[in-house]
């Protein structure tokens, strides 16, 4: 799997949009980009993933450009409870499917405070 | 969604003693499933894949005998901290992948004393 670089933490006020940048120089052809989510005490939980271009759900954005080498998460009018670690990982979709495991880096830490 | 329920969601035990820790998949069948451990501040980090009818690979590092994985069928994998010490206290994680995807347990916060 690609090695990923995240900032390790970030702050913001409430209702603030937060973009997290992921670099990740070494993405393979076939690798997506995943972001998912952990509240401490809890397993990790997916946000959004997403292999070019933009990609939006109800949650997130996810901006990745042409050269595929990084891509930010965006998170629009966050709140407190948006207060989380944040993890990139990157990886061939169809090695979901084939017993690889996901391997986190550090995260990066996010504080929403009032 | 596919479904992980991890039991317990905390446990403390003695030293010495064993713990075991259940990953079930809910609403799907996952032939393979992983297990992370995680301490305070700090990412997760792989400790083994658990097969169903075969044995578990263990990350470099990981003693598979103090580490006792068993994925006896398609919806259940189990972990067991043997003859568990104070160093073994961490938040334990299982995970399947369906789908093009990866799914988590809860989590285990396993605290031995």
């Amino acid at each position: 799997l690609a090695k990923t670089t995240q900032p390790i933490s970030m702050d913001s006020y409430e209702g603030q949009e937060v973009n997290i940048t992921c670099s990740h120089n070494n993405i393979a052809t076939n690798d997506y980009i995943t972001w998912y989510q952990q509240f401490p005490s809890q397993g990790p939980r997916f946000i959004i993933q997403g292999y070019k271009t933009k990609v939006t759900n109800e949650v997130a954005s996810l901006f990745i450009p042409a050269d595929r080498k990084s891509s930010t998460l965006s998170l629009p009018r966050v709140s407190l409870s948006d207060t989380a670690v944040y993890y990139c990982l990157v990886g061939a979709a169809d090695e979901s499917n084939s017993g690889y495991a996901l391997n986190f880096g550090k995260g990066t830490s996010l504080l929403v405070t009032p | 969604g596919a479904v992980v329920s991890q039991h317990p969601s905390w446990v403390i035990c003695k030293s010495g003693t064993s713990v075991k820790i259940e990953c079930r998949s809910l609403d799907f069948q996952a032939t393979t499933m992983f297990w992370y451990r995680q301490f305070p501040k700090q990412s997760l980090m792989l400790m083994a894949t658990s097969n169903e009818g075969s044995k578990a690979t263990y990350e470099q590092g990981v003693e598979k005998d103090k580490f006792l994985i068993n994925h006896a069928s398609l919806t259940l994998s189990t972990l067991t901290v043997t003859s568990a010490h104070p160093e073994d206290s961490s938040f334990y994680i299982c995970s399947a992948n369906i789908n093009y995807g990866y799914t988590f347990g809860s989590g285990t916060r396993l605290t031995v004393v």
